[in-house]
């Protein structure tokens, strides 16, 4: 029944190391997206994909690389995590019809402590 | 740049009506979404205007000016369960032609009894 999902829904790790985020959509959806959500709630689109090409890249630093293998998939692969990296990752999905944007669904949320 | 602004907090009592505001500053605009999101939970979709005017879907309105650059959220019969926090999000596709979410800073609303 899940609409938008995402794992893990915790991540604690030491600085420098590598991580990765796993999301899926079962909507039938063309465009996925992940977003950071930092300590003041502040909600930020780092990266869009539509029919697995990349069409939004928000001024992310590149230790950030999105990866979408098909429509319904889209991985969020960290390198090198540093303590600013802190903060809950929401992948989210919609539809693109005629070039408008339709309500996003929202998954679970990934937070991610770097110590 | 874009911005989008909101009270950083509202409280009301059971029963009540809250109305919260949003200005924004965008260079592109498609229309205005408002997002609810419960502590430790998604951000979900409340409400969109892509034209001035009021939508109104159950307890909650939602109404645009464009001419004015605002928006409002208007909660109606409070319930203690509409504690949340709440998202103005502009749609803006000025730059790539693609539409994006931009989100406001949020308002957290206590409902109390």
């Amino acid at each position: 029944d899940t609409a938008v999902s995402q794992t893990p829904k915790y991540l604690v790790t030491q600085m420098g190391n590598d991580k990765s985020i796993k999301c899926e959509q079962n909507l039938g959806h063309d465009t996925m997206y992940w977003y950071k959500q930092d300590s003041k709630k502040f909600l930020k689109i780092m990266f869009s994909y539509n029919n697995k090409e990349l069409i939004i890249n928000e001024t992310v630093p590149n230790r950030f690389s999105p990866k979408s293998p098909d429509k319904a998939h889209l991985n969020l692969h960290i390198n090198s995590l540093e303590l600013g990296d802190s903060a809950v990752y929401f992948c989210a999905s919609s539809l693109r019809t005629g070039g408008s944007v339709t309500e996003q669904f929202f998954g679970p949320g990934t937070r991610l402590t770097v110590l | 740049g874009q911005s989008l602004e909101q009270p950083s907090e509202v409280t009301a009592v059971e029963g009540a009506i809250v109305q919260i505001n949003c200005t924004y500053q965008t260079s592109g605009f498609y229309g205005l979404s408002w997002y609810q999101q419960h502590d430790g939970g998604a951000p979900t979709f409340l409400s969109y205007n892509g034209l001035d005017g009021l939508e109104e879907t159950g307890r909650f309105s939602s109404f645009l000016s464009r001419s004015d650059s605002y928006g409002y959220l208007l909660l109606q019969e409070l319930q203690m369960k509409d504690s949340a926090s709440y998202f103005c999000a502009v749609r803006d596709g000025a730059n790539t032609g693609f539409q994006k979410l931009v989100f406001g800073t949020g308002t957290r609303l206590l409902v109390s009894p």
